[in-house]
């Protein structure tokens, strides 16, 4: 079964240093998001990608995250510095446009923790 | 300002008897709800779904309820199993959002053996 595939699963890095995170969507799904999801809450969509251009990233906090998708496959999201609240979880997922919400197939999430 | 409403943040039930997961919402141009599980160290899993044309959507052991002129919905799972134990988030979207899912924050379902 196709999936979307995340890495790396597990992150631990220091206050202000960069982190990346990878995501490779479900083969031939054009729609590809970003999503935080804090303990507690639920997921917070950071980025969404139709294909290689952004469709909606005003929830993405633009002076240190940052979101591409060049070849309008893969996605990288990146945060530069990192604070400690970003301690959360990424979700990386993907979806077929024009299926209606119930298609949106999520990867296994990359966990970030801020020291 | 939530407009997806989750008030249990846990619900504890014993195995094989019904568990019933509750959502509120606000909004009244969302036409479509979902609801999704999630384990723990994982993404969430899409569980079923309901348009806003139906008022009952059943899928196995999972039925989905919505009530629109009360802006409600609920999950009934039944009979409950060990492996439901998880945080099920109830999701909803507006075709004219372009179906951008809004979120509530979870509940916690405990299945006790």
């Amino acid at each position: 079964e196709a999936e979307v595939a995340q890495s790396p699963r597990y992150k631990i890095t220091e206050k202000s240093q960069a982190v990346a995170f990878w995501c490779d969507p479900i083969s031939g799904h054009a729609t590809l998001y970003w999503y935080r999801q804090i303990l507690g809450q639920g997921p917070e969509l950071l980025v969404q990608f139709q294909d290689e251009s952004v469709v909606d990233d005003s929830q993405l906090p633009k002076d240190r995250f940052s979101a591409e998708r060049l070849k309008g496959v893969d996605s990288t999201l990146k945060i530069q510095p990192a604070e400690l609240g970003d301690s959360a979880m990424y979700l990386c997922a993907s979806s077929r446009p024009g299926q209606g919400a119930n298609t949106i197939y999520f990867g296994e999430g990359s966990w970030l923790t801020v020291v | 300002d939530q407009q997806v409403k989750q008030n249990s943040p846990s619900l504890s039930v014993q195995e094989g008897r019904i568990s019933i997961l509750n959502c509120d919402y606000t909004n009244s141009m969302f036409d479509y709800f979902l609801w999704y599980k999630k384990y723990p160290a994982e993404g969430p899993t899409f569980l079923i779904s309901i348009s806003s044309i139906k008022d009952k959507n059943e899928d196995g052991r999972f039925t989905v309820f919505l009530n629109k002129s009360a802006k409600h919905l609920s999950l009934h799972i039944v009979p409950s199993q060990p492996g439901d134990s998880a945080v099920y988030f109830c999701a909803a979207s507006a075709r004219d959002s372009n179906y951008q899912l809004i979120w509530g924050a979870g509940t916690k379902l405990i299945i006790k053996p």
